[in-house]
């Protein structure tokens, strides 16, 4: 049973646009939501994060959207660059309970069209 | 700070060879994780040390998988008898808190 869900599996902008990943999980106790890219041939790369205290993490163009009530969360790629094209993971753990195991979802794959 | 660093980058063994491979977690982190990633099952979580010490050994096949922390800079997972099944990338992390990805280590089993 998957804990952490991630849609669209698969997503195409045009340069510019805003681009909306979404994630959702199942276990209440997760408490820290970090988002990872990764580029084909490359190991994943932090790109931000949230815990569960705060309803919004914003970094740039990137901001977390996060729904504790609803187990949601979203990540938002503001004005869309071709270079942003990569896998985006959503990730959670129990971190302040000890559990430092991250529980990955299937993965975004996007593409940024010029 | 070269980040965490893992070797070989790819390596290639017969089915039945013994494979390991080599982490150096970023200096001044305590915790080193191993996952495993395929196209088909995601990032998966093998095993995790705090400070040298195993911690957390739940996604590591009970059999022909080990992993060793013998120093604070290097860990080592051996794959033991690896079978066609084992191909995958094996991803070493580090971490304070913020959890650091190695680019990996492509094993290929033939």
């Amino acid at each position: 049973q998957q804990q952490v869900r991630q849609s669209p599996q698969s997503l195409t902008v045009w340069e510019g646009e805003t681009a909306i990943l979404n994630c959702s999980y199942e276990d209440s106790t997760f408490n820290y939501f970090p988002w990872y890219q990764q580029f084909p041939g490359e190991g994943p790369a932090l790109l931000i994060s949230i815990r569960s205290v705060s309803d919004k993490k914003e970094d740039g163009r990137f901001t977390i959207f996060f729904n504790k009530r609803e187990k949601k969360l979203s990540l938002h790629i503001t004005d869309s660059q071709p270079g942003d094209s990569a896998t985006y993971f959503c990730a959670a753990s129990a971190a302040s309970s000890g559990s430092w195991q991250l529980i990955f979802g299937s993965g975004t794959q996007l593409t940024v069209m010029p | 700070n070269a980040g965490v660093i893992q070797t070989p980058r790819h390596k290639v063994t017969g089915k039945g060879q013994e494979a390991t491979l080599w982490c150096e977690p970023i200096s001044g982190h305590s915790a080193v994780f191993w996952y495993r990633q395929t196209i088909v099952q995601g990032l998966e979580f093998l095993t995790y040390f705090r400070n040298q010490a195993p911690i957390d050994d739940s996604g590591m096949p009970k059999e022909r998988f080990s992993a060793q922390m013998p120093n604070q800079s290097h860990s080592t997972l051996k794959i033991q008898s690896t079978q066609p099944q084992d191909s995958a990338v094996y991803l070493c992390a580090s971490s304070p808190t913020e959890v650091f990805f190695g680019k990996g280590t492509r094993l290929t089993v033939v």
